[in-house]
């Protein structure tokens, strides 16, 4: 079974501080996708990392995807209040037409004014 | 352009009902794949659609039914309804057939059984 561990749980901090999130497995995937999700709605899909080491930027946000491919980081600089909101991270395993996404528990953030 | 759409938004069954979901894809993709979110937790693994065919299925009991259409939508159904089956229903769209995949998300179905 895949097992998909984010941390931290929940996080609360000022206007214009730093964070960062991470997601850890004992898995291999094909690729790494972290989310935003607003109550009630669907995820929005912010990035995908498919190659071990891969770095993408996303204005102040920045994603990392492990050497090994098993872990992923999410690093937010000076966040802001529309920040706000439940990120997960997914990975995916996709094999000929099966494809599946097994996805971390989510960490809630709140930035405060 | 038209993303994933899923309908309807909300619903409300009793116990014991059943209740069907339906999703239309984006525009060209061909894999559907459906998930349950339980309020406080990330998205579990139902089902997954590939070219009309079931490609995947999650740890789900048999009431839990899909199908996707030659349209390349989906319905997923639910038999014999429980408390438990109480969640946001999500519907992910994706090109399929590639060693990777970017999955686009509806807005979700939430159901409400009482």
């Amino acid at each position: 079974t895949q097992l998909l561990e984010q941390s931290p749980q929940f996080l609360s901090i000022q206007e214009g501080e730093n964070l960062t999130v991470y997601c850890n497995s004992s898995s291999v995937f094909s690729s790494l996708q972290w989310y935003r999700q607003e109550p009630g709605e669907g995820p929005v899909l912010l990035v995908t990392v498919v190659t071990g080491g891969e770095v993408k930027k996303l204005k102040r946000l920045t994603f990392q995807f492990g050497d090994a491919r098993k872990d992923s980081s999410l690093h937010i600089t000076a966040a802001q209040p529309g920040d706000t909101g439940l990120y997960l991270c997914a990975g995916g395993i996709s094999n000929f037409g099966n494809e599946k996404l097994t996805f971390g528990t989510g960490t809630r953030l709140t930035i405060i004014p | 352009d038209a993303g994933v759409t899923q309908s309807p938004t909300h619903l409300i069954k009793t116990r014991g009902q059943h209740v069907t979901l339906r999703c239309s894809p984006i525009s060209g993709h061909k894999s559907v794949s459906w998930y349950q979110q339980v309020l406080g937790q990330g998205p579990q693994f139902i089902f997954q659609y590939y070219e009309k065919e079931e490609r995947g299925r999650g740890n789900f009991p048999d009431r839990f039914s899909a199908r996707q259409f030659p349209n390349y939508s989906s319905e997923l159904n639910v038999n014999a309804l429980l408390l438990g089956d109480s969640a946001l229903y999500l519907c992910a769209s994706t090109a399929g057939g590639g060693v990777w995949f970017e999955a686009f998300f509806g807005q979700g179905t939430r159901l409400t059984v009482v």
